[in-house]
């Protein structure tokens, strides 16, 4: 598989439920990175996580990093209609200028 | 609150055309870039541009692409003779240091038809 990919592919949650989507990668990499995207919009950045750092929040939002797994964790908390959207965890490899995005997961919160 | 902008949001062209697609990233930003997105598939990166030079290219990005940064403000994407799988979402970005420290800020991207 290609650095960053994501697991699951789509994921359909009820409102008020947590929703949990998990990113792998296969290189060293500098940062890992969370981004939202709504249906044929821009790509809105969630968070950022070094490679020194395990975990990391953001009102909602949970990240998890574990280098040795090569693998990284968004959790959104309490999920809203309105957090819809396609969810793209991207890697920059160590010393790189390049983002790599994986394919996506598709959270869709039913109200 | 500073953002990255693009023009056009739609851009229509025949094949074989040259296309120029503009984008004015955040202005204290040195380094700038271009993504593209197929329909329906990941984000993939073209290239990075710091002080005046390419840093950085994909694959993707051969000689029918180039960038500019033909004034202060304008970041500039040139593809010279467009092909129906350059049909595509292109987003440009910007950050103030480099992606392997600092959030990249995404526009909202243009749209190419290749016709």
């Amino acid at each position: 598989s290609q650095q960053g990919e994501e697991d699951p592919q789509a994921l359909s949650i009820q409102e008020g439920e947590n929703a949990t989507m998990n990113c792998s990668y296969k290189t060293s990499i500098n940062n890992l990175q969370w981004y939202r995207q709504n249906s044929g919009r821009g790509l809105v950045h969630l968070i950022l996580i070094r490679s020194n750092e395990r975990e990391k929040h953001s009102g909602r939002l949970r990240v998890t990093l574990d280098t040795s797994k090569k693998s990284s964790s968004l959790l959104i908390t309490a999920s809203r209609a309105a957090d819809t959207a396609s969810y793209f965890c991207a890697t920059v490899n160590t010393g790189g200028f390049k983002t790599i995005f994986g394919a996506g997961t598709r959270l869709f919160v039913k109200a | 609150e500073p953002e990255v902008t693009q023009t056009p949001s739609h851009q229509v062209t025949q094949m074989g055309q040259e296309v120029i697609l503009r984008c004015v990233p955040i202005s204290n930003h040195l380094y700038f870039y271009w993504y593209r997105q197929i329909l329906g598939q990941k984000v993939e990166f073209l290239v990075s541009f710091y002080n005046n030079e390419i840093s950085e290219k994909s694959e993707i990005f051969d000689d029918q692409f180039s960038v500019e940064r033909p004034d202060g403000s304008n970041f500039t994407l040139k593809i010279r003779s467009t092909k129906l799988e350059d049909s595509a979402m292109y987003f440009c970005a910007s950050s103030e240091g480099g992606v392997w420290t600092d959030t990249q800020y995404f526009g909202p991207g243009t749209r190419l038809t290749v016709l």
